[in-house]
């Protein structure tokens, strides 16, 4: 069964960081791109940020340029989103997904069950 | 960034209604879209990727249509599993987009 499990979510204080893991099992990790989106309390999705299979080719949403990193790691199936300078607005559940495409781009499917992140004082 | 219109942002329909919803590019994506089912709480199911392909163990009420720039989401017969909402992604970019997303609620 194709599975995506994230964790590390939680509480952090305005300005402070925290790191989501996400490990995947029942594909083969490294021919596809992964990605992470997320969905701040009762509104829309939003994509944050994907990586290629070789970990070496990255985008980021304009919203999180420079405050975010994606990473990951192919011998442990899994990817990261280190977050850093995190602000009220990055208040969200974050959702780990796969790119199903492996030549071209394909939707994202499937998807973990999502780690929550709030950022309070 | 390629803009996704997605409408109505809330549709009220009835258990055997057909339903349509429509997302609008601000450029041409060919059949590079896809529709997503999310219930409260979970995490969003894929029903329609490249436009109009039906994704396995989804039902056939469910058909997706359109290229280029204009797609529609299509329900046949709504039953009452259906009620949710509702978002399409574009995903032709590198910075793919989401729909602003449609509430299926019960009349």
């Amino acid at each position: 069964e194709v599975q995506l499990v994230e964790s590390g979510g939680g509480l952090v204080q305005p300005g402070g960081s925290l790191r989501l893991s996400c490990t995947a099992s029942g594909f083969t990790f490294t021919n596809y791109w992964m990605l992470w989106v997320r969905q701040a309390p009762g509104k829309g999705l939003m994509w944050v940020s994907r990586i290629d299979g070789a970990g070496r080719t990255t985008s980021y949403a304009d919203s999180v340029k420079g405050r975010f990193t994606i990473s990951r790691d192919n011998a442990k199936k899994t990817v990261y989103l280190e977050m850093n300078g995190l602000r009220a607005e990055d208040t969200a559940k974050y959702y780990c997904a796969r790119d199903r495409g492996i030549e071209v781009a394909g939707p994202f499917d499937p998807w973990g069950q999502g780690a929550l992140v709030t950022v309070s004082s | 960034d390629i803009q996704m219109t997605q409408s109505p942002s809330t549709l009220s329909a009835s258990v055997g209604d057909r339903v349509t919803i429509t997302c609008r590019a601000s450029q041409n994506i060919g059949r590079w879209l896809a529709w997503y089912q999310q219930k409260p709480g979970k995490a969003p199911d894929l029903l329609i990727y490249d436009a109009s392909s039906l994704e396995s163990g989804v039902p056939s009420r469910f058909s997706g249509s359109g290229s280029g720039t204009d797609f529609t989401l299509s329900i046949s017969s709504l039953q009452p599993d259906d009620f949710a909402t509702y978002y399409c992604l574009q995903f032709n970019s590198y910075s793919p987009t989401f729909g602003q997303g449609t509430k299926l609620q019960i009349k």
